[in-house]
């Protein structure tokens, strides 16, 4: 098994384009997450689904957009990027009755100038 | 809202034992999580306390009391690769789902 697998590992932007955070597991989890860490910071949920075609905002989802058409992908859509998404992606998967134990992907380093 | 407290830094000799603390508040509470992140990698699962009292796994054991809103993760035999960041995660229901808010991790240093 992969896990948790995200493209890219690295991208540079500029201000106003957009792009799109690839995820994938391949563990048949239910749910998966989407979070962000700033640098010396923890985790800040953006946006989850706890199934196909089931998504909702996390803690800090203004400037991102997800859809959920399958079980084993997620992707994070930035639209209009800024400087203040200049961060480190996580994507994360879990079984339903174990959301406590989240597997996580090795991350996109995102900066937006 | 939830909050989390943990230490920003902590340091230890190779071969001690070390505690890190995690204080919280929030609503919804089902349990106290802990993940272990190296600099560069992404958090791995250490392990999970929905109880009151210690897990423990190896080297790694974990407390919690919820009637305190408290719990920590205990290292021993402390070795050099256990140098990383240590973050507490409460798990909460919002009623659709089960998530975890992080706190915003303990940074260990491992010395000779």
């Amino acid at each position: 098994n992969a896990g948790v697998t995200q493209t890219p590992k690295f991208r540079i932007l500029k201000i106003g384009q957009s792009m799109t955070l690839q995820c994938t597991q391949d563990m048949n989890h239910n749910y998966m997450y989407w979070y962000r860490q700033d640098p010396g910071m923890g985790l800040k949920l953006i946006y989850y689904s706890v199934g196909a075609g089931i998504t909702d905002k996390g803690e800090v989802p203004n400037g991102y957009n997800v859809s959920r058409s399958t079980t084993e992908d997620f992707p994070l859509r930035l639209e209009l990027a800024a400087p203040s998404q200049t961060s480190v992606y996580f994507c994360a998967s879990s079984s339903q009755g174990s959301a406590y134990e989240q597997y996580f992907g090795p991350g996109t380093r995102l900066t937006v100038t | 809202g939830q909050s989390l407290e943990q230490p920003s830094e902590v340091t230890a000799v190779e071969g001690a034992i070390v505690q890190i603390n995690c204080t919280y508040q929030t609503s919804g509470f089902y349990g106290l999580s802990w993940y272990q992140q190296h600099d560069g990698g992404a958090p791995t699962f250490l392990s999970y306390n929905a109880l009151d009292g210690l897990e423990e796994t190896g080297r790694f054991s974990s407390f919690l009391s919820r009637s305190d809103s408290y719990g920590y993760l205990l290292l021993q035999e402390l070795q050099m690769k256990d140098s990383a960041s240590y973050f507490c995660a409460v798990r909460v229901n919002t009623g659709t789902a089960s998530k975890l808010t992080f706190g915003t991790g303990t940074r260990l240093q491992v010395t000779l």
